[in-house]
């Protein structure tokens, strides 16, 4: 099976950056995605990763180190609209339709 | 921008009643999935959809659960008797064939079982 770890909650000022670690163990590995959900609302997709790395898209950036089971989101210039939930996701290699594992999501506070 | 979509939104039902929620995929997309989320809770895989059959099931979805796709368009899971632990939110999601990774979520429709 898969078990995916990330922190419950975080704050952090308007124009900070923050980092939501997740870490996660699975036995066939294939891919780590971002997504950000905002209440009651479905997660939109944010990053990839496949390959161990930074992956930069404006102010988010995606890490992924496959030998320590471990993946960060980088927010950068933190803006109000980004309150909302931050969902690491693990697809299984073995999984015959590409399934998504999802951990519980890191809720994140920006304040002004 | 192609987007997924979902009826209804908002859905509520009698426990033991039967219920069919419907989601239209965006077009060009071959994999189908359904995915719930319980408040507060982690969203949780259902099952996925390739080439008119099930590809994989979680262990939620049971015989009370099913899926079809009835005609070009849409893509439908039907429970048959509903629990009250049935009640959550219930998202569709699709994607491209081949390498394409991305998966793109509908709205959403909130189910409630009472």
């Amino acid at each position: 099976g898969q078990n995916i770890d990330q922190p419950t909650e975080m704050t952090a000022t308007e124009g900070a950056i923050v980092q939501i670690n997740c870490t996660y163990q699975t036995s066939g590995f294939n891919g780590l995605f971002w997504y950000q959900q905002h209440a009651g609302e479905a997660p939109t997709f944010l990053s990839y990763n496949v390959l161990d790395g930074l992956e930069e898209k404006g102010r988010f950036s995606s890490f992924l180190s496959r030998s320590k089971g471990y993946s960060y989101l980088l927010l950068k210039e933190l803006q109000m609209k980004d309150s909302a939930s931050y969902l690491c996701a693990v697809r299984d290699r073995r999984a015959a339709g590409n399934k998504l594992t999802f951990g519980g999501g890191t809720r994140v506070l920006v304040k002004p | 921008e192609p987007e997924v979509t979902q009826t209804p939104s908002h859905q509520v039902t009698q426990m033991g009643q039967e219920v069919i929620l419907r989601c239209v995929p965006i077009s060009n997309h071959l994999y189908f999935y359904w995915y719930r989320q319980i408040l507060g809770q982690k969203v949780e895989f259902l099952v996925s959809f390739y080439n008119n059959e099930i590809s994989e099931k979680s262990e939620i979805f049971d015989d009370q659960f099913s899926v079809e796709r009835p005609d070009g368009s849409n893509f439908t899971l039907k429970i048959r008797s509903t629990k009250l632990e049935d009640s959550a939110m219930y998202f569709c999601a699709s994607k491209e064939e081949g390498t394409s990774y991305e998966q793109y979520f509908g709205p959403g429709t909130r189910l409630t079982v009472t």
